[in-house]
């Protein structure tokens, strides 16, 4: 198993770009999230799906979109992105309602926006 | 809504000593995980430790212990004989089980090993 995946390990882009950051997991995992790490913020989550075909917000979801169309797959979208958006970035994984307890980090994404 | 905190942001100890990284949450909730997670140098998220809280006894995994004392929601991270690769991160985290899989972190400790 590769585990939980993500592409690419770093990106700079210009403020009012777009992209997308991908995420793939191939452990059946049926939650999947994204969080963003700043320093001194610790991890906070952006977007979280609980299944296929839904998603919802966590605490800083604005600038970001999401979509889950399949299991394996959960990328976040940065529609016009901003110098505030400079970040690391991580999706995670797991079983899904509180089976095991554990999620399953891939190993980040550096974003720098000028 | 849950909060978690830990008062520490760096900590540095000599080789082979002990060390106790501190957490403390707050939460409504009866039954939920608590985590310690590292992240070393590589950025790479490692799960330490988990903490189920129906279950009195303290997690251990080799050198790696907690003190969960749910009445006083506290959760802290006891690393005995320290090892130069115990350098990284420390998050502590929440999550409530059977809702959804969402994970509060705390800021984070820095621990540096010594030699």
């Amino acid at each position: 198993n590769a585990g939980v995946t993500q592409t690419p390990k770093f990106q700079v882009l210009k403020t009012g770009q777009s992209m997308t950051l991908q995420c793939a997991q191939d452990m059946n995992h049926e939650y999947m999230s994204w969080y963003r790490q700043d320093p001194g913020m610790g991890l906070r989550l952006i977007h979280y799906s609980v299944g296929a075909g839904i998603t919802d917000q966590g605490e800083v979801p604005n600038g970001y979109n999401v979509s889950r169309s399949t299991t394996e797959d959960f990328p976040l979208r940065l529609l016009s992105a901003a110098p505030s958006q400079t970040s690391v970035y991580f999706c995670a994984s797991s079983y899904g309602s509180g089976i095991k307890g554990e999620q399953y980090f891939g190993p980040g994404t550096r974003l720098t926006v000028t | 809504a849950q909060t978690v905190t830990q008062s520490q942001p760096e900590m540095s100890v000599q080789e082979a000593e002990t060390v106790t990284l501190s957490c403390t949450y707050d939460t409504s909730e009866s039954n939920y995980y608590l985590f310690w997670y590292k992240q070393p140098p590589s950025r790479q998220m490692i799960l330490v430790i988990r903490q189920e809280a129906y279950k009195q006894q303290n997690a251990t995994e080799n050198r790696f212990s907690v003190n969960f004392q749910k009445a006083a929601k506290s959760f802290s991270l006891k690393i005995s004989d320290s090892q130069l690769g115990d350098t990284a991160m420390y998050f502590c985290a929440f999550m409530k089980p059977y809702r959804d899989d969402k994970i509060i972190f705390g800021k984070g400790t820095r621990l540096h090993i010594l030699p």
